[in-house]
Formats: C-alpha cells, sequence, structure tokens
C-alpha cells in the first residue's frame, strides 16, 4: 500500500501568515492527490483534488501543488475560520490511504 | 440537493455484526460508485471500501483491516448502500461516513458512530 506522510503534525501560525503543509507518498501517484480541511465536529470537506484544481465553492487563499511523490496544501492568508485538520489523500488506486492529518490552530 | 443519511450505528459487543445504511437522495443513485471512511475518536480518517456502480461492474475494494469481515453492497432500486460489519473488533470503533463516488469524496453523510466494547 501507499503510505501519505504528512509534516508537520501540528502548527500554529498567525492571522495573516502563509502556511504551508507538506505530503509525501511512499511511490509515485503522479497527480491522484487530494485535500481536504476538517474542522472540530465537522465532516470532512474537499479542498483540492488532482493536485492542485480548486474545489467549487473553496476560498483562492488555498493553493496546491505537486507530482509524483511531493505535495504541498499552501493557505495564502491564513484566516480564523481556517483553524481544522487538513489531510491528504492519495486516490492514484485502491486502496486508498490518507495521511495522519496536520492539526492547524491560531497564535 | 445531495443527500446522504447514515444509519444503523450504535453499541455492539466484539465478535457480533451490524448493518450500516445510507440512505442517498438528490442524484442518479446507480451512476455513482458509493464510499465508505471511517475515523476512530480522535484519530485521523480510514478508508473502508467502495462499491463501483453497476456499468463499472458493481465490484468491490477493501482496506486489508477489514477485508474478509465487512461486506458492501448497493441497492439502486432503494438508493441505499450497505456496510455489512462481521467478527467485530475494538477497533472498529470510530464514526463511518458515506460518500458518493470513490477518489474525489465531495459528498459525506454526517456519519454514524459504531462503538465495539464488551
Amino acid at each position: 500500500d501507499i503510505q501519505m506522510t504528512q509534516s508537520p503534525s501540528s502548527l500554529s501560525a498567525s492571522v495573516g501568515d502563509r502556511v504551508t503543509i507538506t505530503c509525501r507518498a511512499s511511490q509515485a501517484i503522479s497527480n491522484y492527490l487530494a485535500w481536504y480541511q476538517q474542522k472540530p465536529g465537522k465532516v470532512p470537506k474537499l479542498l483540492i483534488y488532482a493536485a492542485s484544481t480548486l474545489q467549487s465553492g473553496v476560498p483562492s487563499r488555498f493553493s496546491g501543488s505537486g507530482s509524483g511523490t511531493d505535495f504541498t496544501l499552501t493557505i495564502s492568508s491564513l484566516q480564523p475560520e481556517d483553524v481544522a485538520t487538513y489531510y491528504c489523500q492519495n486516490y492514484n488506486s485502491a486502496p486508498i490511504t490518507f495521511g495522519q492529518g496536520t492539526r492547524l490552530a491560531i497564535k | 440537493e445531495v443527500q446522504l443519511v447514515e444509519s444503523g450505528g450504535g453499541l455492539v459487543q466484539p465478535g457480533r455484526s451490524l448493518r450500516l445504511s445510507c440512505t442517498a437522495s438528490g442524484f442518479n443513485f446507480g451512476g455513482y460508485a458509493m464510499s465508505w471512511v471511517r475515523q476512530a475518536p480522535g484519530k485521523g480518517l480510514e478508508w473502508v471500501g467502495f462499491i463501483r456502480n453497476k456499468a463499472s461492474g458493481g465490484t468491490t475494494e477493501y482496506a486489508a483491516s477489514v477485508k474478509g469481515r465487512f461486506t458492501i453492497s448497493r441497492d439502486d432500486s432503494k438508493s441505499i448502500a450497505y456496510l455489512q460489519m462481521n467478527s467485530l473488533k475494538t477497533e472498529d470503533t470510530a464514526v463511518y461516513y458515506c460518500i458518493r463516488e470513490r477518489w474525489q469524496m465531495v459528498y459525506w453523510g454526517q456519519g454514524t458512530l459504531v462503538t465495539v466494547s464488551s
């Protein structure tokens, strides 16, 4: 199975900061990578798919990049409502695998 | 509006069985694969499996952790997907989410909690 490793596991940043979360796949997955946001007590929400395509309705401060094994999720200007746990997901083929999550807090 | 409503969760003893249902509305159910993802309390997301739509063969894929114990099925006439869970273990305790599609997971149900405990 393809393992997905996110870093960092948690981070704290100030409102307005640029935040980057990375996700590494244990083998190449082309661009079959999605990012999800899960706010406390809520259902996960798809932010980005195909590594860099913004899901409809997602604010443009979110962006994704990467291909192969290394991917990043960037929030260009952190907002208070971005407090959440973020997960990457490999969907190159079954079994689908998720990263362990990155918990984002506001300083 | 796409809606997915899970039901059937609850408290069950180790070794017993439970069947979850996912009732869908607002879209052509038969045209989509359906997936299950779970989340143990305070933990991350874990893919459970999916069932393809009939046009793609209606076949299933499972995570290694549930293969041989869990079965996903569907009734397109009722717009319901099922997750049959047998030989339950304490580590199966989680919120189980039903999701439309198998790859890019846009639509999720609210989840149903399954607690496996004696």
